[in-house]
């Protein structure tokens, strides 16, 4: 079964630097999405993109990430300089074409970004 | 806003227990619902998903059923095992494309 593929698994990145976390979504779908996972807490919603352009983006989403798709097959989320507190596991998902609701979206194994 | 709430864990079991995690949502208009299980060391796996509203989700054993009236979505296993030990997070997908997640659940079961 396609799957969703990220990397690195793991980034260990000094505070003020700024990291690229890398995702392959699944070949043909449309869709892309990142979410955090703050150590202990819920999932949350980043960002969506969708024909090269942002579609929604959450209140975390400020002017310090930014997502593009560079070539046809990765996705990927900037941070341009990190702080102590983006230390997360990042998720990348995609969806095809179809009612949301009949395309479940496919996540990732995450990377896990560690700011130190 | 829309949102997601499920009990709070650990819920810890016997192997071969019943199973229930509640989860209770709020949105606008009909969204679907679903259930994502998180192992050990990975990423989210889709476990089940339900649409409109009396859809009974199913999967690996574990059923979820659709219930507009209470807005709920509780996830029932009759007999869980060691290997179901994992996070559990109930979500919605409303309005828009992104999907909206519970706190999420940790289960352990006991051999």
């Amino acid at each position: 079964e396609p799957e969703v593929t990220q990397t690195p698994s793991h980034q260990v990145t000094q505070m003020g630097q700024e990291v690229i976390l890398r995702c392959v979504p699944i070949s043909n779908h449309l869709y892309f999405y990142w979410y955090r996972q703050i150590l202990g807490q819920k999932v949350e919603f980043l960002v969506s993109f969708y024909n090269n352009e942002i579609s929604e983006k959450s209140e975390i989403f400020d002017d310090q990430f930014s997502v593009e798709r560079p070539d046809g097959s990765n996705f990927t989320l900037k941070i341009r300089s990190t702080k102590l507190e983006d230390s997360a596991m990042y998720f990348c998902a995609s969806h095809g074409e179809g009612a949301w609701g009949n395309q479940p979206q496919h996540f990732g194994d995450g990377t896990r970004l560690s700011i130190l | 806003g829309d949102s997601v709430t499920q009990m709070e864990g650990p819920v810890t079991l016997s192997e071969e227990a019943f199973l229930t995690i509640n989860c209770t949502y709020t949105a606008t208009g009909y969204p679907s619902l679903f259930w994502y299980v998180q192992y050990p060391g990975e990423g989210l796996q889709l476990l089940l998903k339900a649409t409109k509203a009396d859809d009974k989700g199913s999967n690996k054993g574990f059923e979820a059923t659709y219930r507009k009236e209470t807005t709920s979505f509780h996830l029932e296993k009759g007999s869980v095992q060691v290997s179901d030990s994992a996070v559990y997070f109930c979500a919605l997908r409303g309005g828009a494309s992104k999907i909206i997640f519970g706190s999420g659940t940790r289960l352990s079961i006991r051999p």
